[in-house]
């Protein structure tokens, strides 16, 4: 199976600020790669697909970029619903793994 | 809009059996792969099984291969996973996603059905 690792665990940040996220397979996938965001009481959300493809509905604010092994999500201006858990995802092969988690907590 | 619903999660002993549906409705539910992602406390959203648009076709993860079961219903638009031989590392919350593809990404996704398992 393919293992993404993703950082950091967990990361706080303001209202209006900027953040990255990285996450890291551990073999070479493309761009077969995704994130989702979870917050709770609510369906986990695609944000991007593809990589760097923002899916419909979801802000500008919202960059993903990257290929191969090596993956971020960026936020930008940072406001009150963004804070949640950031997953990121593969789906170059069977079974698709998702990292471990990212908790974007305010400061 | 498309809608997933997921229900029969609950508390369950060791051993024992569960099985999750999934009401979807929003789109034509016989076009597409579904899948079952699960959020273990404390440890991530895991993949555990999905289905082709017809039924003849499923894959599952290794973790629980053989005590599983994904079927569906088209003709009732609803998704379904029979779980048997429950242990203790199956309690968390399971997801029915809708998938593009095969799986390329998961579109759409219910807010999940909890199941414990636990003495």
């Amino acid at each position: 199976d393919i293992q993404m690792t993703q950082s950091p665990s967990s990361l706080s940040a303001s209202v209006g600020d900027r953040v990255t996220i990285t996450c890291r397979a551990s073999q070479s996938i493309s761009t077969y790669f995704n994130w989702y965001q979870l917050r709770p009481g609510k369906a986990p959300k695609l944000l991007i697909y593809a990589a760097s493809t923002l899916q419909s509905g979801v802000p500008s604010r919202f960059a993903g970029s990257g290929s191969g092994t090596d993956f971020t999500l960026t936020i930008s201006n940072l406001q009150p619903e963004d804070f949640a858990t950031y997953y990121c995802q593969q789906s170059y092969s069977v079974p698709p793994t998702f990292g471990q988690g990212t908790k974007l907590e305010i400061k | 809009e498309v809608q997933l619903v997921e229900s029969g999660g609950g508390l369950v002993q060791p051993g024992g059996s569960l099985r999750l549906s999934c009401a979807a409705s929003g789109f034509t539910f016989s076009s597409y792969w579904m899948h079952w992602v699960r959020q273990v406390p404390e440890k991530g959203l895991v993949w555990v099984s999905r289905i082709n648009n017809d039924g003849n076709d499923t894959t599952y993860a290794d973790s629980v291969k053989g005590r599983f079961t994904i079927s569906r219903d088209n003709a009732k638009n609803t998704l379904y996973l029979q779980m048997n031989s429950l242990r203790d590392e199956d309690t968390a919350v399971y997801y029915c996603t809708r998938a593009r593809g095969s799986g390329s990404y998961y579109t759409y996704w219910g807010l999940g059905t909890l199941v414990t398992v636990s003495s």
